[in-house]
């Protein structure tokens, strides 16, 4: 059974650069979402996406960062221009939802997550 | 904004100890849900237990158990007889539609021995 896997593990960039991350999530999970977490805070929503649909973007994402995932499966979130304050862990979570006799929405189960470091 | 508060910002407690942490929410909402995750050293946010706002019985998992208690928007987490292992940030939080979840800012727990 595996989990959710997020690459790379650490990112370190200058400011200035893109960067993409990559989040596999778990494979029968129809719902992917990210999530950012700086020192000291707990993680705050960024955007979920049920199947290839975006279906809710936080204010907190910038028209700097996107998000997709074109087939369902896997997502990837890219930062343009990064800025030091985008530096933090990313984290992506899938949940598995169903709504065939009775709704059912799992947990969400998270991934180990990308520590962004811009210089 | 709905928020999730966790007032304790670290605690220490020798092994063997019982803790509690502490988890106040704020909603406007009738259908909730509430959890804790425990995210250890290595980063990964592990889920430890969902409530639903229906259900307001306490839970008992091995040395966990949960208090949740609507009236004072409360959902604490208790550790009976702490182990080094527990050791680890505990964040406590609340989600709605589309399970997207307001965290709060995490209880550090330290256990010594």
């Amino acid at each position: 059974d595996t989990g959710v896997s997020q690459d790379p593990r650490h990112k370190i960039t200058k400011r200035g650069q893109n960067v993409t991350f990559r989040c596999d999530p778990i494979s029968e999970h129809n719902r992917l979402y990210w999530y950012r977490q700086t020192l000291g805070q707990g993680p705050e929503f960024l955007t979920y996406f049920q199947n290839e649909a975006q279906l809710e973007k936080s204010r907190l994402l910038s028209d700097r960062f996107s998000a997709e995932r074109p087939k369902g499966s896997f997502s990837t979130l890219e930062i343009q221009r990064t800025e030091q304050g985008d530096s933090a862990m990313y984290l992506c979570a899938s949940s598995a939802t169903r709504t065939a006799r009775g709704s059912y929405n799992s947990p969400l189960h998270f991934g180990n997550g990308t520590r962004l470091t811009v210089t | 904004a709905q928020k999730v508060t966790q007032a304790q910002t670290e605690i220490s407690v020798v092994e063997k100890e019982d803790v509690t942490l502490d988890c106040v929410y704020e909603t406007r909402d009738t259908t909730y849900y509430l959890f804790w995750y425990k995210q250890p050293p290595s980063g990964e946010l592990v889920f430890l237990i969902r409530r639903n706002s229906f259900d307001e019985q306490n839970e008992i998992s091995g040395r966990y158990s949960w208090n949740f208690q609507k009236s004072t928007s409360s959902f604490n987490f208790t550790i009976t007889a702490s182990q080094v292992v527990d050791s680890a940030v505990y964040f406590c939080a609340r989600g709605g539609g589309g399970n997207k979840l307001t965290f709060g800012t995490g209880t550090q727990l330290k256990v010594e021995l």
